[in-house]
């Protein structure tokens, strides 16, 4: 009865390093999204996921973000080059896709760019 | 741009008093809003939602009241527990399986 799973839960990258974040999303669940989380605000989109299928990518800041979900199950989101401003919990969601939107949420991962 | 905001960003509730968190969003064209609860270190939780054919909508001690007039959202939580602290966040998403649009949120602290 495993929700969705982040990690790492923590990571700390100096600037201009390449960071991975994977979520494990709940078994069956067609939808994924990424969401960045400033601290002190509300997440924000970045990428949506139908399947393996990436059908929403408006969110994502710059062309240094990258999200891929090759079998339709686990996803990675890559930062390359990080920067300060690239700072924040970055939040996964999945839900069962179609009617049923309620989507769940991960713990997410917190980055800080040094 | 389309956006969901907060009235308040802190409320302070008396243990077992009833709080309720307001919000206001902007966008006519979302048919279906949702509440969040948020603590420290978790993700958003799903507490409550309702659509948008829709003005009143009640759960286990919470209820979500929508105003598409003025285009007003609450939440009402009843008997205000400790274990109700928290970040609430407010959300529309304008179609089903799409993004969801959050607010900014409202911590809020309950009081002994």
């Amino acid at each position: 009865g495993a929700g969705v799973s982040q990690s790492p839960r923590y990571k700390v990258a100096k600037r201009g390093q390449d960071v991975a974040l994977r979520c494990d999303p709940i078994s069956g669940h067609v939808s994924l999204f990424w969401y960045q989380q400033a601290l002190g605000q509300g997440p924000e989109f970045l990428t949506y996921f139908q399947n393996e299928a990436q059908l929403d990518k408006s969110g994502l800041p710059s062309d240094r973000f990258f999200a891929e979900r090759p079998e339709g199950s686990v996803s990675t989101l890559k930062i390359q080059r990080t920067q300060q401003e690239d700072s924040a919990v970055y939040l996964c969601a999945s839900s069962l896709g179609g009617e049923r939107n309620e989507q769940f949420f991960g713990p997410g991962t917190r980055l800080t760019v040094l | 741009g389309e956006s969901v905001g907060l009235h308040l960003p802190t409320l302070s509730v008396q243990e077992g008093d009833n709080s309720i968190i307001n919000c206001a969003y902007s966008n006519s064209a979302s048919d279906y809003f949702i509440w969040y609860k948020q603590e420290s270190g978790k993700g958003p939780q799903f507490i409550i939602d309702i659509r948008s054919n829709m003005d009143k909508r009640q759960g286990q001690r919470v209820t979500v009241l929508l105003n598409k007039t003025v285009k007003h959202l609450s939440l009402q939580i009843a008997a205000t527990q400790p274990g109700d602290s928290a970040v609430y966040f407010c959300a529309e998403i304008a179609n089903r399986d799409d993004k969801i649009i959050f607010g900014k949120g409202t911590r809020l602290h309950i009081l002994p």
